[in-house]
């Protein structure tokens, strides 16, 4: 069984198209995030929600918007891809109650805009 | 200056070579801290918490210096397979800070 699964694993689409890719974890996590990993490797922050409500919303366009239908769930639809969305898409989750023992991540959306 | 900093590398190891690496932090309220490790075209995994005291995971050692904000991995006996980039990790302000994380390359 897959803690984090999201879907597709690869997506190339092109420049202007909208897109979503979904996240799902099964490891009764109450939060909930996306991470965007560039060509330079860095891995940022782009949100986070707690039992369906945004906790941490970092600068990214509004063209990007999360949604949470339920805590095991996050969501990710993007309108009027650019270029430079290409990247690697991580979600992940993790508890927020008790020690912090680190995030489990799915294992990432590759979207390559053309 | 960056609220958690890594010497990018890349680290060139012979094989059952020692090796270790710091991160730096810039706030001294950071909770907790965490190795991760992330493979090429992979996702990031927790490689090992660490705890102020130290901490050992076979031929892995955390270490935690507070004064100086840092910490460090140490990677005894080095295997091919412990080629990766690791990522440090500081908990802060309620979330997650990630360093840019240092690649490591074990040489046959």
């Amino acid at each position: 069984d897959t803690a984090v699964s999201q879907t597709p694993k690869y997506l190339v689409t092109q420049m202007g198209n909208d897109k979503s890719i979904k996240c799902e974890q099964n490891l009764g996590h109450d939060t909930m995030y996306w991470y965007k990993q560039d060509s330079k490797k860095f891995l940022k922050i782009m949100f986070s929600y707690n039992n369906k409500e945004l906790i941490i919303n970092e600068t990214v366009p509004n063209r990007f918007s999360p949604k949470s239908p339920d805590k095991a769930h996050l969501n990710l639809h993007i309108n009027s891809l650019e270029l430079g969305d290409s990247a690697v898409y991580f979600c992940a989750s993790s508890q927020s109650s008790g020690p912090p023992v680190g995030y489990t991540f799915g294992s990432g959306t590759r979207l390559t805009v053309v | 200056r960056k609220e958690v900093e890594q010497d990018p590398g890349p680290f060139n190891v012979p094989e059952g070579a020692t090796v270790a690496f710091n991160c730096t932090y810039s706030n001294s309220a950071s909770q907790s801290f965490f190795w991760y490790r992330q493979d090429c075209r992979k996702e990031p995994k927790l490689l090992m918490s660490v705890y102020s005291s130290g901490n050992e995971d076979g031929r892995f050692t955390a270490q935690l210096n507070r004064a100086s904000q840092y910490i460090s991995l140490l990677i005894r006996d080095s295997k091919l397979s412990d080629s990766a980039t690791y990522l440090c990790v500081v908990h802060s302000n309620y979330q997650l800070i990630w360093g840019a994380g240092t690649k490591l390359i074990i040489k046959p």
